[in-house]
């Protein structure tokens, strides 16, 4: 198994562009979700999806949007992009949304919005 | 959210046991207790969870109290790939998203 992956590892984008970060697992995960790494700081919850075809929002939403067409794959968009977007951003998945359950996360993509 | 205390560093020798303590004073009694960690320029990593009892996998043990208001995580021999940001994140009932909330954690600075 590949776990989870994420494509791209760097991107550069200027205010105003938009762009899509790219997660799929291959564990046949139900719940998958994207955080967010500031510099010295924990991950911050973005959005989660507990099975295709539903998605709902975590702790910082805005300025990003998900969905979840397959089990696989779950992307997220930025629609018009910010410097206050300049982050780290993983992926998570896992089995269950039951407490006990681990996440496994990708390598995470590394965002500079200029 | 119920929120955990963590000191911010901790050093220790190569092979040396290295223990991490965590406060959650204000744990309820459906929470479950995760511990992961962060290799440099890496994602986070699940290392081991527990409800009540202490626990032994093969990357550490979780000691957990019996009022549950605090648990230690212990490296049992530390190895320079042990090196990283080592995260108390309390599991609740509930939470939006089934999320993990993330505080500062501990940075483990292991020396040869």
């Amino acid at each position: 198994n590949a776990g989870v992956t994420q494509t791209p590892k760097f991107q550069v984008l200027k205010t105003g562009q938009s762009m899509t970060l790219q997660c799929a697992q291959d564990m046949n995960h139900e719940y998958m979700s994207w955080y967010r790494q500031d510099p010295g700081m924990g991950l911050r919850l973005i959005h989660y999806s507990v099975g295709a075809g539903i998605t709902d929002q975590g702790e910082v939403p805005n300025g990003y949007n998900v969905s979840r067409s397959t089990t696989e794959d779950f992307p997220l968009r930025l629609l018009s992009a910010a410097p206050s977007q300049t982050s780290v951003y993983f992926c998570a998945s896992s089995y269950t949304t039951g407490l006990y359950n681990e996440q496994f996360f990708g390598p995470g993509t590394r965002l500079t919005v200029l | 959210d119920a929120k955990t205390t963590q000191p911010n560093s901790m050093e220790s020798n190569e092979e040396e046991p290295v223990h991490l303590p965590c406060n959650h004073s204000t744990i309820s009694g459906t929470d479950y207790i995760h511990w992961y960690r962060q290799l440099p320029s890496q994602g986070p990593e699940y290392v081991i969870h527990g409800l009540t009892s202490n626990v032994n996998n093969r990357m550490a043990s979780l000691a957990i109290a019996e009022d549950r208001k605090s648990s230690t995580l212990i490296l049992h021999r530390a190895t320079l790939r042990d090196a990283a940001v080592y995260y108390c994140i309390l599991r609740i009932v509930g939470a939006a998203g089934n999320k993990l909330t993330f505080g500062g954690g501990t940075r483990v600075l292991v020396k040869p």
